[in-house]
């Protein structure tokens, strides 16, 4: 099925630590992009891509890192996990940032840093 | 900057009751406007939007949201809610082109059915 597919679900990690969260979708939109999500804090955007090649810092940047080497994937990196990153995590694409035929959502990924 | 304000982060209704989950957005230049869902566990899915033309859009499950340019609103509305409605909701706002391609989500409005 045609969609965002994000890896891993579940993610426990140690203070200090670093890992990557993947994403990819296969409908060739141009726009993709990482939110996390917090209680009463609604979708915060860390990241965002126009392009192959073309990233940009979104709300919350500080603490991550990523990548747009092809249309498909969009990897966010934790360079040194802290507590403050607990988070579920969400990537999405568009055709565009406007994101007027909508925008495609993964399921998610729930990051705990202890 | 615009801002997106979901004034009622939680919202209890009786199956079958109606219910309006409200939405304001500060800047009343050009936009795009939307409604987003998300069930228990899951991703984001678009709900309904707002481009242009009638200023009253639908949803395929009985949802509706009116365009209020006065206002600077985008309520959305359902005249009598199921239990499977049960979810968080999100209104979204973005800019055209005209006005700077950004986009903004609300904070959420947690919306219960009560048996």
């Amino acid at each position: 099925n045609a969609g965002v597919t994000q890896t891993p679900k579940f993610q426990v990690l140690k203070t200090g630590q670093s890992m990557t969260l993947q994403c990819a979708q296969d409908m060739n939109h141009e726009y993709m992009s990482w939110y996390r999500q917090d209680p009463g804090m609604g979708l915060r955007l860390i990241h965002y891509s126009v392009g192959a090649g073309i990233t940009d810092q979104g709300e919350v940047p500080n603490g991550y890192n990523v990548s747009r080497s092809t249309t498909e994937d969009f990897p966010l990196r934790l360079l040194s996990a802290a507590p403050s990153q607990t988070s579920v995590y969400f990537c999405a694409s568009s055709y565009s940032r406007q994101g007027i035929y909508g925008y495609t959502f993964g399921s998610g990924t729930r990051l705990t840093v202890v | 900057a615009q801002s997106v304000t979901q004034l009622d982060s939680q919202v209890p209704v009786f199956e079958e009751a109606p219910v309006e989950l409200r939405c304001n957005y500060s800047s009343s230049v050009s936009v795009y406007l939307f409604w987003y869902v998300q069930y228990p566990n899951q991703g984001l899915q678009l709900l309904l939007k707002y481009l242009s033309g009638s200023t009253l859009v639908e949803s395929i499950n009985g949802f509706e949201a009116e365009f209020n340019k006065s206002q600077t609103s985008f309520h959305l509305r359902k005249p009598s809610v199921h239990i499977s409605d049960t979810a968080e909701y999100f209104c979204a706002v973005s800019d055209t082109p005209n006005t700077g391609n950004q986009f903004y989500f609300g904070t959420g409005t947690s919306l219960t059915v009560i048996p």
